[in-house]
């Protein structure tokens, strides 16, 4: 497995600014993703952070809203850009660690409040 | 699409047993996970089936059929600690991960 942390743990913002998510892990790993789970519902994939070139996005989620940054094998940030109250939610950077099963293991999640 | 179905809510008593059921779409199956997310927390692995049976692991076990897109994760000699969202997670071959909708779990005593 990996420690994987998050920063910050939670926040409350207000609407139109924009909050940068980090995720650290203790070990290089190939892939990172970025999740949100709004209240209730399960996780959905926003993307998938490639370190060295551009975030691959789920349908429904574009750079401008959530840019990506992925400079090395164990660092993420995501932002949430021009906030509303439909961003309120979790947001969950996870890594797989190419072994065998390949199985995601998730940071503790940052919980954002949007007002 | 990929689908992913699950009960959404079940409860249960203690020390008894529970059987929570998934179904997928199978086209492009790769892999079949089980997460445990406690309320405020994040998923935790549970399991994993790739083949066609069950996968005991202590008071957990997961099946799995390929051929009718179907998984279950059955708990046994329930505890109060097992109350929890229980996530049913499919890998495609497009290395995709997609989530059901996760089934609540209340234990009771």
């Amino acid at each position: 497995s990996a420690v994987i942390s998050q920063k910050p743990s939670r926040d409350i913002c207000q609407r139109g600014t924009s909050l940068t998510i980090q995720c650290q892990v203790d070990s290089q790993v190939t892939m990172m993703f970025w999740y949100r789970q709004q209240p209730g519902q399960s996780l959905t994939l926003i993307a998938t952070a490639n370190q060295g070139s551009e975030a691959t996005y789920e349908s429904g989620f574009v750079i401008d809203k959530f840019p990506i940054s992925r400079p090395n094998l164990t660092f993420s940030t995501l932002t949430v850009s021009n906030m509303s109250p439909e961003d309120s939610s979790i947001y969950l950077c996870s890594v797989d660690l190419a072994a065998s099963p390949d199985t995601q293991y998730f940071g503790p999640g940052t919980r954002l409040t949007v007002l | 699409g990929q689908n992913i179905d699950q009960p959404t809510e079940m409860t249960a008593t203690e020390g008894a047993i529970v059987q929570i059921n998934c179904t997928y779409q199978t086209s492009g199956f790769n892999g079949l996970f089980w997460y445990q997310q406690h309320a405020g927390e994040a998923p935790t692995f549970l399991s994993y089936n790739v083949l066609d049976g069950l996968e005991e692991k202590g008071r957990f076990s997961s099946f799995l059929s390929r051929s009718k897109g179907y998984s279950y994760l059955l708990l046994k000699e329930l505890q109060m600690k097992d109350s929890a969202s229980y996530l049913c997670a499919v890998t495609y071959n497009n290395n995709d991960m997609r989530f059901g909708a996760g089934t609540r779990l209340t234990v009771k005593p």
